[in-house]
């Protein structure tokens, strides 16, 4: 069964430092996102792309971040200058229609 | 607006038991509702989800209650299973970006 793959599954940085998260999406599929979740808080919606366009973004995509579809199958998310409250679960999904498939996540710990 | 609110918090049933999480909505602009599943270090799996025009749907042992206008839906889950001890997301979808706003999760055990 197709699934979204992210890597890496953890990655510790510091802060002020860049990060890029990369997340391989389902082949067929058209519609990509990234949403976070902070430790034992809900899953909160940053952005989705369609089209090599962001479609919507939430008010925490703000200039830090930024998205990108490199090639024909990788979707990542960068964070320019990581602050300490960026520190969480990020999870891309993808979508060819309403069903939204989400990733294993990447943990990100900033020190 | 925005928000889904979801309860309870948390939920402790015994085996073979039918936990019922429920959530409610304002945005009427609303128009697609998933469940997610998600254990500990996972990502959310998607369990089952409704559209506004029915308002029940099944799918094994789990079913959603939909009530269009109260604003309200909920899940079953039918003989509960210690394997199902995870936590549950309701969201809800708004067309545009396809953004989903997730409820705050409901942590279920499952007892035997």
């Amino acid at each position: 069964e197709p699934e979204v793959t992210q890597t890496p599954s953890h990655q510790v940085t510091q802060m002020g430092q860049e990060v890029i998260l990369r997340c391989v999406p389902i082949s067929n599929h058209l519609y990509f996102y990234w949403y976070r979740q902070i430790l034992g808080q809900k899953v909160e919606f940053l952005v989705s792309f369609y089209n090599n366009e962001i479609s919507e973004k939430s008010e925490i995509f703000d200039d830090q971040f930024s998205v990108e579809r490199p090639d024909g199958s990788n979707f990542t998310l960068k964070i320019r200058s990581t602050k300490l409250e960026d520190s969480a679960m990020y999870f891309c999904a993808s979508s060819g229609g309403y069903e939204q498939y989400f990733g294993p996540g990447t943990r990100l710990t900033v020190t | 607006q925005q928000q889904v609110k979801q309860s309870p918090q948390s939920l402790i049933v015994q085996k073979g038991g039918i936990p019922i999480i429920n959530c409610a909505y304002e945005n009427t602009a609303f128009d697609y509702f998933p469940w997610y599943q998600q254990f500990p270090g996972k990502g959310p799996a998607l369990l089952i989800a409704i559209r506004p025009d029915v308002s029940e749907k099944k799918e094994g042992r789990f079913t959603i209650s939909f009530n269009k206008s109260a604003k309200q839906f909920s899940l079953h889950i039918m003989d509960s299973q210690p394997g199902d001890s995870a936590t549950y997301f309701c969201a809800a979808r708004t067309g545009g970006g396809n953004k989903l706003t997730f409820g705050t999760g409901t942590q279920l055990k499952v007892e035997l």
